[in-house]
């Protein structure tokens, strides 16, 4: 099935320790992020991608990091998680806005629990 | 910046009954989109409806629609012949450019039975 998909969907951390949230898509769009759900917050940008080889920080990007070596992945690492990094992590991707207005499509999430 | 309102936490209204979520939202280009997602609680967002700013007219998607006031930076979601399965949170969010939305805080919506 198209879209994009978020592997794992539950991960249990300890603090200090590091780890990569994968997300792959398979309808050849352009651009990627990454959004965290915090109760009361809505959904925040981590960081995006407008393309293979290009990234840039959202409003959270502090203790994460990510490339996009191909148009179809966009790993999110976690350096050395934090009880402050528990949250739901969502990837999404789209084609250009103003090409097709279509708005993003989502994964299914991840939630990510620091201990 | 751009900023998102969303001002309702929570609603909660009969099935069947109309619903109106309200939007508000700030910024200062002239060329964007407004969204309204669904996230029941299986976690997944879910599109609901997407205005494009330079469209006067109201985007309606079946018992969905919305109130697009663009001087006012207003966009609110009707819900017509509200149904159990409509229970909810429900987020609107501004996009410009292809490189990020931003969201509000979200509204929990029930539809009771």
């Amino acid at each position: 099935n198209a879209g994009v998909t978020q592997t794992p969907k539950f991960q249990v951390l300890k603090t200090g320790q590091s780890m990569t949230l994968q997300c792959a898509q398979d309808m050849n769009h352009e651009y990627m992020s990454w959004y965290r759900q915090d109760p009361g917050m809505g959904l925040r940008l981590i960081h995006y991608s407008v393309g293979a080889g290009i990234t840039d920080q959202g409003e959270v990007p502090n203790g994460y990091n990510v490339s996009r070596s191909t148009t179809e992945d966009f790993p999110l690492r976690l350096l050395s998680a934090a009880p402050s990094q528990t949250s739901v992590y969502f990837c999404a991707s789209t084609e250009a806005f103003l090409r097709a207005g279509y708005g993003y499509t989502f994964g299914s999430g991840t939630r990510l629990t620091v201990v | 910046a751009q900023t998102v309102t969303q001002s309702q936490p929570e609603m909660s209204v009969q099935e069947a009954e109309t619903v109106t979520l309200s939007c508000t939202y700030d910024t200062s280009e002239s060329n964007y989109y407004l969204f309204w997602y669904k996230q029941p609680p299986s976690r997944q967002m879910i599109l609901v409806i997407r205005q494009e700013a330079y469209k006067q007219q109201n985007a309606t998607e079946n018992r969905f629609s919305v109130n697009f006031q663009k001087a006012a930076k207003s966009f609110s979601l009707k819900i017509s012949d509200s149904q159990l399965g409509d229970t909810a949170m429900y987020f609107c969010a501004l996009g410009q450019g292809a490189q990020k939305l931003v969201f509000g805080q979200g509204t929990r919506l029930t539809i009771n039975p």
